[in-house]
């Protein structure tokens, strides 16, 4: 069975700053991981994904994230953050039989990032 | 995700009402999920329709819950008798052949938010 758990229900940085969003991951197949970001009021922008080919993922707005196997993790970083990151960010594993990407997602409960300037 | 449509944007029910919400998938996009999130929590899975077929409900309450994905025209979840615990943000998410090309990342709509008085 496929879970996410995401450490830290809310980070705060500074503007300029690292970004470090982590999410360490369980499946009993290879996985197929996501990260998504919510602004509030809105849906799910997907930000990168993680399909078994490059450890290393980049993904829209400065994003990327690294598979790490023997650590189950899959963590989001960005060097520098800006203002506009401010928003509440979610890790999730496809849940499938197969190792496929279809099949539902399974999400973590996300992170709230603050930007302070 | 901005080519998935949700309708309505914000729903109010009385108790014993009964809610439907839309879904109108990416073009080309046969598959739909529908997720529910309630405050302070992550998505949670509630079922995974293609055309005219229901693929995986397990995440659907047994009972007043329902979905539908028919040849033309939008996804519905309905929900029937709707009581306060209902009251949450109804996302849905599609993945298909856009532009000639098959992807299977999900992609999501803005969500329907549901308030059970």
């Amino acid at each position: 069975a496929q879970s996410v758990t995401q450490l830290g229900s809310h980070v705060s940085v500074s503007e300029g700053a690292l970004v470090l969003l982590r999410c360490n991951y369980s499946s009993s197949v290879p996985p197929y991981l996501f990260w998504y970001v919510q602004y509030p009021n809105q849906g799910l922008q997907l930000l990168l994904k993680y399909t078994s080919a490059a450890t290393l993922v980049k993904g829209i707005n400065g994003f990327e994230a690294e598979f790490k196997k023997s650590e189950t993790s899959f963590h989001l970083t960005k060097p520098s953050a800006h203002m506009s990151d401010a928003a509440e960010y979610f890790c999730a594993v496809s849940r499938s039989e197969y190792g496929g990407s279809q099949g539902n997602l399974i999400f973590g409960k996300g992170t709230k990032l603050s930007v302070k300037p | 995700n901005a080519g998935v449509m949700q309708n309505p944007r914000h729903l109010v029910r009385r108790r014993g009402q009964e809610a439907r919400l839309r879904c109108s998938p990416m073009k080309g996009h046969s598959h739909v999920y529908w997720y529910r999130q309630l405050p302070e929590e992550g998505l949670k899975f509630m079922v995974y329709l293609q055309k005219e077929n229901i693929i995986d409900e397990s995440g659907m309450p047994k009972e007043r819950f329902s979905a539908e994905f028919p040849k033309e025209g939008p996804s519905i979840l309905r929900i029937q008798q709707v009581v306060r615990g209902d009251s949450a943000a109804y996302f849905c998410a599609s993945a298909g052949t856009s532009g000639g090309t098959f992807t299977d990342t999900q992609y999501f709509g803005p969500g329907t938010r549901l308030t059970v008085l």
